[in-house]
């Protein structure tokens, strides 16, 4: 089945502990994506990548890393959360531009 | 920087009408449209797409239209039912050059049984 797949679900961790969140695509896609969601705002882009080794800033990347070694791999990296980072995370795949995304099912963080 | 937007935040329909939910881009150069629907709990799952060179395209149900001359964007669901409650996103992106989508802030399509 095509899809991509985020883990964890859930997330509560401490502030200024180190995490990661993985996501991965099984359709062989170019472009990958982090978006997360807070009430009012939408979703808003973290980082995205158009291939492997090439990644660029979405709207909102402080406090972020991200790394694209493999196609089909994506992490998103907290080196050190903070409250404000608490948000509903989705990771997204898509052939590039001119095409729509699919996303993975989400990972709500709680930072306290 | 130019973004989508959306003109009603909300939407309530009743069983068995129809629903349209708008959006409004700015990005004149966009010239490819998507529409997301989002369920509570779930990531947003693509409804349908639409390209420049089309005003309308239909799908199971739903059918989006384009006005490019007022850059508008519409999102039309008939017979509405309570599955179709859920958060509607639309987004643009220009059909070439490495620019990712743009996304609205979305709609809530609620259905009254």
């Amino acid at each position: 089945e095509a899809q991509v797949t985020q883990n964890p679900r859930y997330l509560i961790t401490v502030t200024g502990k180190k995490l990661t969140v993985t996501c991965s695509q099984n359709m062989n896609h170019e472009y990958m994506s982090w978006y997360r969601q807070d009430p009012g705002l939408g979703l808003r882009q973290i980082y995205y990548s158009m291939n492997v080794e090439v990644t660029d800033k979405g709207d909102v990347p402080e406090g972020y890393k991200v790394s694209r070694k493999e196609k089909r791999n994506f992490p998103l990296i907290l080196e050190s959360p903070s409250p404000n980072q608490t948000s509903l995370y989705f990771c997204a795949s898509g052939k590039g531009t001119g095409y729509g995304y699919t996303f993975g099912s989400g990972t709500r963080l709680t930072v306290v | 920087g130019e973004s989508v937007g959306l003109h009603l935040p909300t939407l309530s329909v009743q069983e068995g009408d129809n629903s349209i939910i708008n959006c409004a881009y700015s990005n004149s150069a966009s010239d490819y449209f998507i529409w997301y629907k989002q369920e509570s709990g779930k990531g947003p799952q693509f409804i349908i797409d639409i390209r420049s060179n089309m005003d309308k395209r239909q799908g199971q149900r739903v059918t989006v239209l384009l006005n490019k001359t007022v850059k508008h964007l519409s999102l039309q669901i008939a017979a509405t039912q309570p599955g179709d409650s859920a958060v509607y996103f639309c987004a643009e992106n220009l059909n070439s050059g490495n620019t990712p989508l743009v996304f609205g802030k979305g709609t809530r399509l609620s259905v009254i049984a």
